[in-house]
Formats: structure tokens, C-alpha cells, sequence
């Protein structure tokens, strides 16, 4: 069975810290790994991550894949009330399904 | 969110009635989902369709029932509401290699008593 964890499961920061997300996954055919924010309703695009060691950056939020370990990491630098929000990682398999972690719920205070 | 849509929002249905959910897309993207998304459990999906005619189960399948006669529409039926349905549904849809993660409709809070 396929399986994403995610921790911390929630975790609570001051604007300006630095947070590391974590992502682990045991899958079968891998294709891709992706990463959510969700906010009060539908969850939205951040990253997609296929191969390892490859640093997908937008602002202030990174990520980067091991293939080997099987897991991801998201980093948020300088961090602002505004992301404040659920974070989803979710893994793709070749069989087009999909294996969503549980979020880890970040909470931003100023 | 833009090019995806979702109906009703809301509904309250009663145990034993069916229920169907509409996803409508304006894209032409091949894929399309069901999730489900339950307080500790993430996002589970229910069922997806790789094409017109062409779909298949997900890990939370039970009860679940889905159609797609057209590229543009995925709908999802409660056959006989229970109250473990009682859930937001969320339905998505991604291009053939989801190079862009796939876009989720705005959701539907499904209530059943």
C-alpha cells in the first residue's frame, strides 16, 4: 500500500523564523512528488518535484526531492503571517493515482 | 478556481437518499478526481478517470459510484448516503503528465443526517 507521512503534523513559528517541512513516502512506480498549500479551501499548486537533488524555487519557498531516501522538504525562509496554512505533499505514481500525506499545519504568529 | 467547477457547494441530504456531485471542466485536461477530505486523514481519493468512458477506483471507493460520458464532466454518485459520507469533496483534474500539479474545484460540503 502506498504511503505519504508528513511531519511535523503542525508547528507554530514567529514572521521571520525559518521552517523545513518534512515528506516521506513508500510508493510503487513513482513519478512525482508534489507539494500543496491549502488555505481555507481548495488546495493550490506550489511545487512538482521528479528528480533528485534538483531545487525547485519560487520566493520565498524551496523544495527539493531524494529519491534515494524517499522523501522531500519544503522550506519556507523568512516566513510571514500569510503562510500561514495546511501543507500537503502528495506523491503520483505511474498508474495516474495519487497518495496524499495528512498536511502539516503551520501556524505563523506576528 | 478558474476552469474547474464544482456543484452544488453545499448540500444536506438525508441517510438512504442518493446524492450526485458534478465536476465541470473547461480545460479539455484528459485526468480528472475525486477526493475526499476528512478532519485527520488528508486528501483520499475516491476515484479518477484517465478518459471519456475510462475510470477507475481509488483507496476510499466504497459506496462511490462515478461517470464521465464527456471530457469535460466527472460526476460522482452516492448511491445511498450514509452518515460516513459526510465529508468535503474535492474534485481535480491534471494534463496527461501533470506537469502543472493538478488544479482542485473549490469543493463541496457534503452533509448527511
Amino acid at each position: 500500500e502506498d504511503k505519504v507521512v508528513q511531519s511535523p503534523l503542525s508547528l507554530v513559528v514567529h514572521e521571520g523564523d525559518t521552517v523545513t517541512l518534512n515528506c516521506s513516502y513508500e510508493v510503487t512506480n513513482f513519478r512525482s512528488l508534489l507539494w500543496y498549500k491549502q488555505e481555507k479551501k481548495a488546495p493550490t499548486f506550489l511545487f512538482m518535484l521528479t528528480s533528485s537533488g534538483i531545487e525547485k524555487k519560487s520566493g520565498r519557498l524551496s523544495s527539493i526531492l531524494d529519491k534515494k531516501e524517499l522523501f522531500s522538504i519544503l522550506n519556507i525562509t523568512a516566513t510571514q503571517t500569510g503562510d500561514s496554512a495546511v501543507y500537503l505533499c502528495a506523491v503520483y505514481t505511474n498508474a495516474g493515482k495519487s497518495t496524499f500525506g495528512d498536511g502539516t499545519t503551520l501556524t505563523v504568529k506576528p | 478556481d478558474a476552469g474547474i467547477t464544482q456543484s452544488p457547494r453545499h448540500k444536506v441530504t438525508e441517510t438512504g437518499t442518493p446524492v450526485t456531485l458534478r465536476c465541470h471542466q473547461t480545460e479539455n485536461h484528459r485526468y480528472m478526481y475525486w477526493y475526499r477530505q476528512d478532519p485527520g486523514h488528508g486528501l483520499r481519493l475516491i476515484h479518477y478517470s484517465y478518459g471519456v468512458k475510462d475510470t477507475d477506483k481509488g483507496e476510499v471507493s466504497d459506496g462511490y459510484s462515478v461517470s464521465r460520458s464527456k471530457t469535460e464532466d466527472f460526476l460522482l454518485t452516492l448511491e445511498s448516503a450514509t452518515s460516513s459520507q459526510t465529508s468535503v469533496y474535492f474534485c481535480a483534474i491534471s494534463d496527461l503528465n501533470g506537469n502543472y500539479g493538478y488544479t482542485f474545484g473549490s469543493g463541496t460540503r457534503l452533509t448527511v443526517v
